[in-house]
């Protein structure tokens, strides 16, 4: 069955320090990937996406994402965080029959 | 391009009653909408699929004479949250597909209903 992994539930970073944020899948075809962040009772916003091409792919917010095929990982990076990226990170895939699963979520707390 | 909205934001009803919650794809058609479950620091679980003109699909474990879905056009899809009770309190979202060849969806910023 398809699955996504965010193995970290809650990541804790100081302000202007790089973040990495993990994401595992496991879904027997070349997937559609997504990245979404989440304000506190807000809704879902888009980061950025993978569908084919380039690997490496750029969001918004000065995000970016990697695709590894072999790792079955689509890990969301940014080199220097501001203390307004503190929220909810939504690892999705986007499977069959226009399903979407997500992950747990990470949550993300960002330190003056 | 590609807003959906959810209306209302928050709603808080006493326990006993319905809600209707409404998803609208403001500029394009949804051939497709989702509604999905929130609790409060967790992850989106979906409630349904619906497609325009039929009947919705339930994941299992969602009742469906409880959450009613009604997806009658391309732009709009309700979800009423029949006979309400306290553990039916949660963050509801609303998703839209125009069938592209991704899957992508575009989601609402969701509902707040609170029951009593």
């Amino acid at each position: 069955a398809q699955s996504v992994t965010q193995p970290d539930i809650h990541i804790t970073v100081s302000e202007g320090a790089s973040l990495e944020l993990r994401c595992n899948y496991s879904y027997g075809a070349t997937p559609y990937l997504f990245w979404y962040v989440q304000s506190p009772g807000q809704g879902l916003q888009l980061l950025l996406k993978y569908f084919s091409g380039d690997t490496l792919v750029q969001g918004i917010k000065g995000f970016e994402a990697e695709f590894k095929r072999s790792q079955s990982s689509f890990n969301l990076r940014k080199p220097s965080v501001h203390w307004s990226d503190a929220a909810e990170y939504f690892c999705a895939v986007g499977v069959n029959n226009n399903d979407m699963r997500f992950g747990a979520g990470t949550r993300l707390t960002v330190k003056p | 391009g590609a807003v959906v909205s959810q209306h209302p934001s928050w709603v808080i009803c006493k326990s006993g009653t319905s809600v209707k919650i409404e998803c609208r794809s403001l500029d394009f058609q949804a051939t497709t909408m989702f509604w999905y479950r929130q609790f409060p620091k967790q992850s989106l679980m979906l409630m349904a699929t619906s497609n325009e003109g039929s009947k919705a699909t339930y994941e299992q474990g969602v009742e469906k004479d409880k959450f009613l879905i009604n997806h009658a056009s391309l732009t709009l899809s309700t979800l009423t949250v029949t006979s309400a009770h306290p553990e039916d309190s949660s963050f509801y979202i609303c998703s839209a597909s125009y069938g592209t060849a991704y899957n992508e969806q575009f989601f609402g910023p969701g509902t707040r209903l609170t029951v009593l």
